[in-house]
């Protein structure tokens, strides 16, 4: 199985901030990642797909990008709305998610 | 635009067999295009895949679920449904219906929005 490593799982910022959230594979998934986010009591919304693909319709101060087994998730500039749980997810061999971090 | 819709029995019984549906409409599940899926999420933990399906019938499921998991499709109804046998309160969870963008294995671009089931005496 392939393990994908989120951090951190939770992480406190403000309207403004930019802000990283890291995902770590346990070994090559390519570059067959995506990021999901989801608020409490909703389904998660798919963000970026193939590491560093947005999705229509998503805000550009949204970025991934990806470094080896290693990819991030990047908020250029907080707003109110995006204060959630982000998810991780590989795609290349099964599909997996990571634990997820809370954007506080 | 395209919407997936759960459906189901909320409360199972141990060791019973825990079957949902999830309706497509708004564009066919026909569609030579995409693959159709299941995830879970038990009370505040993450998200788990459980398995995809193609209209064929064509079937990836999760090795850790996959000796108690079927999955089937109705294409005369825009349907496609899930067993998950032998079920305990570990497979309580919000399940979800989704779908992949072209694979058994991809990401997931549209999501229903969830079904709660209890495994409960």
């Amino acid at each position: 199985d392939i393990q994908m490593t989120q951090s951190p799982s939770t992480l406190s910022a403000s309207v403004g901030d930019r802000v990283t959230i890291t995902c770590r594979a346990s070994e090559n998934v390519s570059s067959w990642l995506a990021w999901y986010q989801q608020k409490p009591g909703k389904a998660p919304k798919l963000l970026i797909y193939k590491a560093s693909n947005l999705k229509s319709g998503v805000p550009s101060r949204f970025s991934g990008s990806e470094s080896g087994t290693e990819f991030t998730l990047t908020i250029s500039s907080l707003q109110p709305d995006d204060f959630a749980t982000y998810y991780c997810q590989q795609y290349n061999h099964y599909v997996t998610f990571g634990g997820g971090t809370k954007v506080e | 635009q395209l919407q997936l819709q759960e459906s189901g029995p909320g409360l199972v019984k141990p060791s019973e067999t825990l079957s949902l549906t999830c309706t497509v409409s708004g564009g066919s599940i026909s569609s030579s295009l995409y693959y159709w899926g299941w995830i879970r999420q038990p009370p505040g933990k993450g998200l788990e895949w459980i398995g995809s399906i193609y209209y064929s019938g064509s079937t990836l499921y999760n090795p850790s679920l996959r000796s108690r998991v079927t999955m089937s499709v109705d294409t005369s109804k825009n349907q496609f449904s899930l067993k998950l046998s032998s079920v305990s309160a570990a497979d309580t969870a919000v399940y979800y219906c989704a779908r992949l963008e072209g694979y058994s294995r991809s990401s997931l671009d549209v999501w229903g929005q969830g079904t709660t089931v209890t495994v409960s005496s």
